[in-house]
């Protein structure tokens, strides 16, 4: 079975600063990796994700995230932070579905809120 | 945006009473997914769906039935509503890639 951790339930910065959200991940095999970003009283908007190949995957609205398999981590970033970053992320995790065998099922993070200052 | 809606967006009902909610896709993907979202938990699968008539438990079902009966429609139940299923419960969709994609939610507050 998968899980997710991520590290520190609220995140605050100031405008231009670096943005960085933590997310660790367990899996039995080599999992695909999603970030999601939650605008208040929206639905979940993909970020960017992680299949297979480039370990650095650029997304929308100017964020990143790296796949290291060694720390099992899929930590996000953002160079400079701006006012309409503020939102609820969410790490989340699945098996490849290989042959429709794991249905596409994800497992989702407790969620990290950024909050950001002027 | 995916098309996906979910009816209804805000509902109010009592202990004990059926509940039905409803999501529409125009997609034609084959994957559906029902999720519920609380404060420090992120998103919970409740079920899921990989077909018509196709589906299965997710992690947090007790409580909680489906039905698929067209590619388009997936409904979400409960029973006999108790006051810890009040939450935000969201839809999503996927084709073969795995990538989901999210309907708006439904606020259900369960008095």
């Amino acid at each position: 079975a998968q899980s997710v951790t991520q590290l520190g339930s609220h995140v605050s910065v100031s405008e231009g600063a670096l943005v960085l959200l933590r997310c660790n991940y367990s899996s039995s095999v080599p999992p695909y990796l999603f970030w999601y970003v939650q605008y208040p009283n929206q639905g979940l908007q993909l970020l960017l994700k992680y299949t297979t190949g480039a370990t650095l995957v650029k997304g929308i609205n100017g964020f990143e995230a790296e796949f290291k398999k060694s720390e099992t981590s899929f930590h996000l970033t953002k160079p400079s932070a701006h006012m309409s970053d503020a939102a609820e992320y969410f790490c989340a995790v699945s098996l490849p579905n290989a042959g429709g065998t794991s249905y596409g099922k994800l497992t989702f993070g407790q969620g990290t809120i950024l909050t950001v200052h002027p | 945006d995916a098309g996906i809606t979910q009816s209804p967006r805000h509902k109010v009902t009592e202990t004990g009473t059926p509940v039905t909610l409803r999501c529409h896709q125009t997609e034609n993907h084959r994957y559906m997914y029902w999720y519920r979202q609380d404060p420090g938990h992120g998103l919970r699968l409740i079920h899921y769906s990989y077909g018509v008539k196709d589906t299965d438990k997710g992690e947090v079902s007790d409580g909680y039935s489906v039905s698929r009966s067209k590619t388009e429609d997936f409904l979400l139940t409960l029973e006999s509503a108790t006051s810890s299923q009040t939450s935000v419960y969201f839809c999503a969709i996927s084709g073969e890639g795995n990538e989901q994609f999210f309907g708006p939610g439904t606020r259900l507050t369960v008095l």
